[in-house]
This record gives C-alpha cells, structure tokens and sequence, in this order.
C-alpha cells in the first residue's frame, strides 16, 4: 500500500545537536510538506519542495534545513540554531493538480529536547 | 490569497448530542475544501472534501459537510456525537492557480465528548 512513513516516531535531542527526521513517500507525489505542531499553535509550515532539488522556505524556516534530492525523500534537519525545538513535526505529500485529493500525513515525529 | 477560520478553539458535547464545527473561508478562485481529523500523537486523516458538484459532502465515521458558498462556509456535522470523535479537527483550502494541491489550514477544533 501506498503512503508516507515518519521516522522515529519518537527523538530525544541533546542541547547543541543537529538531529534529522526522516520523511519518505511511495506515492508518486510531487509535493512535500513539513510542519510543527505546538499546542494551541495549528500547523505551521516550514519548508515545502514542489519539485526535486527545489524548496521554499513557509513562515517558521529559521533553525531548520531541508534537502530534496529523491522525488521519495524530503528529510528536515532541526539544527542547534533552533532555540525551541520541542514540538510535534509532520510530513505530508500531496500532488500538483487542481483537482487535488489533498494531503497525505506521516504519523509524525515527537522531538524532545533533553 | 486564501485563508481559513475555525470559529472556536474548543468545542464540548454530550455524547448522543450534534456536533456542529464551524469554518469560514476565502479564496479568489473556486475553492476545494476538506476536513481533516487529528487524534493524538498521530497524523492528520482526511475526513471529507469538496471539489464540485453536489454541496452536501458525506465523509467517513458519520460526518458530513455543506458548501454555502454564499456565505463562504464549510462547516462539518454529526447528527450523534460518539466518544470516539473526541480529537482535533482542521478545515483547509486548497491552494491558487499558482500553487495547485497545496493548502491553507485552519487553528483547529478541538472536540471533547462527555459522557
């Protein structure tokens, strides 16, 4: 079956220490997503990628990179500039269409920073 | 541009009773609308959407949703609200012709049911 796959599902981060959390999908879809999650906070967009080798940063980038080199894989790296990273993180896919069917999520990535 | 409102942070019922979640939007072009279902520590599933054609949208566990574009609403019902829909609920637009597929959220609903 077809989906998105978030790994670890859970990580601990030391203070100071870049950490990556990986994001893949097997859908063919063009577009990939990632968001923060805090409580009371919505989805805040990160960065997006509409097309391999290409991204934008969305309205909370700063502290985090990201790379697209496989239309598959869009992995964040939450680096030791982000004062804050303890937050639930989301990956999503969706296709480039009008009629699109939406997203579709991973089941997230807990960071905590120890 | 295109935004979303959620009208209610939280939003509390009896079980048996209608859940009503209300979501207000704008969009400059025809818009493609959804409901997304969040439990936690999971990832957001898709509830229900509106592209075209018939207004009255049927989703999954029950739920269903009207398009009044009259007065730009989405809002999602439940005739008979079951402890299992306690979660958060997210409305969201789709993108402009610039960026097809990629949408605009809402803050989210939470929804608790008491018994």
């Amino acid at each position: 079956d077809g989906g998105i796959t978030q790994s670890p599902k859970y990580l601990f981060r030391k203070e100071g220490q870049n950490v990556t959390l990986s994001c893949e999908q097997n859908l063919n879809h063009d577009a990939m997503y990632w968001y923060r999650q805090d409580p009371g906070q919505g989805l805040r967009l990160i960065y997006y990628s509409q097309i391999v080798n290409d991204f934008q940063k969305g309205d909370i980038a700063e502290g985090y990179s990201v790379s697209r080199e496989k239309k598959e894989s869009f992995p964040l790296t939450v680096t030791s500039a982000q004062k804050n990273p303890t937050a639930f993180y989301l990956c999503a896919s969706s296709i480039l269409v009008r009629e699109t069917t939406g997203y579709t999520f991973g089941s997230g990535t807990r960071l905590t920073v120890v | 541009a295109q935004s979303v409102t959620q009208l209610g942070s939280h939003v509390s019922v009896s079980e048996g009773a209608l859940v009503l979640l209300r979501c207000n939007y704008s969009s400059s072009v025809p818009p493609y609308l959804f409901w997304y279902v969040q439990y936690p520590n999971q990832g957001l599933q898709l509830l229900l959407k509106y592209t075209t054609g018939a207004t009255l949208v049927k989703g999954i566990n029950g739920f269903e949703a009207e398009f009044k574009k009259s007065e730009t609403s989405f809002h999602l019902t439940k005739p008979s609200a079951h402890m299992s829909d306690a979660a958060e609920y997210f409305c969201a637009v789709s993108g402009t012709s610039t960026s097809y597929g990629k949408l605009t959220f809402g803050q989210g609903t939470i929804l608790t049911v008491h018994p």
